[in-house]
């Protein structure tokens, strides 16, 4: 079974560019998630969808950051224009939801995207 | 005070010893936590969940959850040089979204 895959693994962008990353979450998983480290810092949620809803955004720093889940499957987040803030790691992670029985909240996390912003 | 605190370490231990990784949080309601393993520039890798107080076996891992204490373990027994890495806590609390602490670096030792 394929894990999480993130797309494209590291991202080098000038301030006030645009950039997009790319979550494939496990096939069948119906929970996707973002999440971002800044260097010396701990892994922050972002948000949450289920299937293609966002069930909770409250981690997201700005409206520089938009999300979506078009269709349930795959994810984008943009994030337009880029500050040097925006640095960091950005991780999506899935997991099953109700129908994956007591494993409904394990949560599998993909490599990760390392954005780095000039 | 952090949501979630864990040691920055690194906690060195030889190999064989048992490592023990601590976390503690400081939302009652929390339902489950989680304990990660990330090698350097790579995904964390979830290694043991728990949801109820006691203590929850796995192989060479040992996850203890006590709520009243708001205290959450991670034990390694038989540590090798392979189990090196960061461990990350990660805590539930109601709302699926995961807070984690900064991670513990273990240094097993040959």
């Amino acid at each position: 079974e394929a894990g999480v895959t993130q797309f494209p693994s590291h991202s080098v962008i000038e301030k006030g560019q645009t950039v997009t990353l790319r979550c494939d979450p496990i096939s069948g998983h119906d929970n996707l998630y973002w999440y971002r480290r800044v260097m010396g810092k701990e892994i922050k949620f972002l948000l949450h969808f289920v299937k293609e809803s966002k069930q909770d955004e409250s981690g997201m720093p700005n409206n520089r950051f938009l999300a979506e889940r078009t269709g349930g499957t795959y994810s984008t987040l943009k994030v337009q224009p880029a500050e040097l803030e925006d640095s960091g790691v950005y991780f999506c992670a899935s997991s099953p939801g109700l129908a994956g029985g007591p494993s409904y909240n394990e949560q599998f996390f993909g490599p990760g995207t390392r954005l780095t912003v000039l | 005070q952090k949501e979630v605190e864990q040691n920055s370490g690194p906690l060195s231990v030889p190999e064989g010893a048992i490592a023990s990784l601590n976390c503690t949080y400081s939302d009652r309601g929390s339902q489950s936590f989680f304990w990660y393993r990330q090698y350097s520039g790579k995904s964390p890798e979830l290694i043991m969940f728990i949801y109820s107080n006691g203590d929850k076996e796995d192989g060479r891992f040992t996850a203890q959850l006590n709520k009243a204490s708001q205290y959450v373990s991670l034990l390694i027994r038989d540590s090798q040089p392979s189990d090196s890495a960061t461990y990350l806590c990660a805590v539930n609390t109601g709302f699926q979204k995961l807070v984690f602490g900064t991670g513990t670096r273990l240094l097993v030792s040959p």
